[in-house]
């Protein structure tokens, strides 16, 4: 059975840094992923996919993926405090379902 | 453009009773899935449907069903209703193209649903 780990948090910056957000997949074989942001009492929002070893950039968010090692990041540069939410890592290799991690809580400080 | 809208957003049911949930997916969208969250975990894959054929059910009980229909909005029915069935439900929908990528999920506001 697949599974996907994240870190529950709270992973708590100041404003301006860096946030880095971990997951690792059990799957040897996944070869897609996604990242959502949910924010408190709301649903999940698409930030952005990765399918390849290696960096993947948009905007403020880069993704990382490892496929060696079985790791998942996303990384926020120039963090708000509007960034504050549950992150969740999907694997969405599968023919139909996603995977998702319990997701890591981001708080950033004003 | 309309996103994917779900109806109701708020529902409070007794144990034993029995609950529909219904979701409208962006129009385009053949597929439609199901999740179930509970406060503190990811969400975890009740139903996908594809041109109103179920493509893949996760581990819940029989109780759990659901259909699509012909304009490809999607109803999921709960019997039996538990007092662990209270939860976020989720309906996502998603494009695929000729070549089968896919471009992600759009999930809609969520019924919140209490039993009580």
């Amino acid at each position: 059975q697949k599974e996907v780990e994240q870190n529950s948090g709270p992973l708590s910056v100041p404003e301006g840094a860096i946030a880095s957000l971990n997951c690792t997949y059990s799957d040897r074989v996944s070869q897609s992923f996604f990242w959502y942001r949910q924010y408190s009492g709301k649903s999940p929002e698409l930030i952005m996919s990765i399918y390849s070893n290696g960096d993947k950039e948009d905007g403020r968010f880069t993704a990382q993926l490892n496929k060696a090692s079985q790791y998942v990041s996303l990384l926020i540069r120039d963090s708000q405090p509007s960034d504050s939410a549950t992150y969740l890592c999907a694997d969405t290799s599968g023919t139909y379902k996603y995977i998702f991690g319990t997701g890591t809580r981001l708080k950033v400080l004003a | 453009d309309a996103g994917v809208t779900q109806s109701p957003t708020h529902l409070i049911k007794t144990r034993g009773q029995q609950v529909t949930l219904r979701c409208s997916p962006i129009s385009g969208h053949k597929s439609v899935s199901w999740y179930q969250q509970v406060l503190g975990q990811g969400p975890q894959f009740i139903f996908q449907y594809y041109e109103k054929e179920e493509r893949g059910r996760g581990n819940f009980p029989d109780r759990f069903s659901a259909r699509q229909f012909p304009n490809y909005s999607s109803e999921l029915n709960v019997n039996a209703l538990l007092l662990g069935d209270s939860a976020l439900y989720l309906c996502a929908s998603s494009l695929h193209d000729l070549q089968g990528k896919d471009y992600g999920y759009t999930f809609g506001s969520g019924t919140r649903l209490t039993v009580v």
